[in-house]
C-alpha cells in the first residue's frame, strides 16, 4: 500500500506570493491533517479535513486555508506569504481520525519544505 | 504557552547504553501521551503510547514511564542502537478535538 505523498517536496517563494501544497493520503483514508513544523518548535496543527469538510482548525491566520477533494486528496494554500511561513509542512492521513488513540494510526507524509525569501 | 515541553534539544548516547528522553506537560487534563520518531526527510512515525491509567508501557527496547503528579513522562531505549538516531517528539491529544499538542523534539544521536 502506497504511503502518504506530498508534492512538491521543496519550494522557494518570495514574500507576498501565494503557494499551494498537495497531499495524497493512503488509499481508503478519509481524514487528512496538516501541520507546520518550524525549527525549535513541535508540529503545530493547522487543520483537519474529513469527507471534504473541515472538521478541526488550529490557531493560524486566515491566510492559511485548505480543502479536500472527493478522492480524499487535500491541498493547503497560503496566501500573501511572510518570511515566518518558512517551515516544513506535513500532512497526515488516517481512516477516521477521531478519538485519542486514533493518533496512533495516523500516517505522515515526508513533508514539503517551504522557503520564503 | 507550551503545554508539552521537551527541554533537551539534543542528546548523545553511546551505542548499547540506555537513552532517556524526557517530556513535561502543563495541562492536567491530558490523559494520553504518544511518542513519535522522525528521521530526516521523512514524516514522524508513531513509536509508543501510554494512557494515564498506567505508569509504564513497554514495547521491546522502548519503555515509556508516566509520573502524573510531576506531569512528566520519559522514554527509555535500551540498549540504544545506531538506527535509533532520530528526532523524538512527545505529544498529547487535546481533550476537545483530539488534535495533538507536540513538544519541540529531542534529537538523539547514538555514538558507535
Amino acid at each position: 500500500k502506497a504511503g502518504v505523498t506530498q508534492t512538491p517536496r521543496y519550494l522557494i517563494k518570495t514574500r507576498g506570493q501565494q503557494v499551494t501544497l498537495s497531499c495524497s493520503p493512503i488509499s481508503g483514508h478519509r481524514s487528512v491533517s496538516w501541520y507546520q513544523q518550524t525549527p525549535g518548535q513541535g508540529l503545530q496543527f493547522l487543520f483537519e479535513y474529513f469527507s471534504e469538510t473541515q472538521r478541526n482548525k488550529g490557531n493560524f491566520p486566515g491566510r492559511f486555508s485548505g480543502r479536500q477533494f472527493s478522492n480524499s486528496r487535500s491541498e493547503m494554500n497560503v496566501s500573501t506569504l511572510e518570511l515566518g511561513d518558512s517551515a516544513l509542512y506535513l500532512c497526515a492521513s488516517s481512516l477516521e481520525g477521531q478519538g485519542a488513540t486514533s493518533q496512533e494510526t495516523q500516517y505522515f507524509g515526508p513533508g514539503t519544505r517551504l522557503l520564503v525569501l | 504557552d507550551q503545554q508539552v515541553k521537551q527541554n533537551s534539544p539534543s542528546l548523545s548516547v553511546q551505542e548499547g547504553r540506555i537513552s532517556i528522553l524526557n517530556c513535561d506537560y502543563t495541562n492536567s487534563m491530558f490523559d494520553y501521551f504518544l511518542w513519535y520518531k522522525k528521521y530526516p526527510a521523512e514524516g514522524p512515525t508513531f513509536l509508543i503510547s501510554i494512557s494515564s491509567i498506567k505508569d509504564k508501557n513497554e514495547d521491546g527496547r522502548f519503555t515509556v514511564f508516566l509520573n502524573k503528579s510531576a506531569k512528566h513522562l520519559s522514554l527509555h531505549i535500551v540498549p540504544s542502537q545506531p538506527g535509533d538516531s532520530a528526532v523524538y517528539f512527545c505529544a498529547a491529544p487535546e481533550e476537545s478535538n483530539y488534535q495533538l499538542i507536540w513538544g519541540a523534539g529531542t534529537k538523539l544521536i547514538i555514538k558507535p
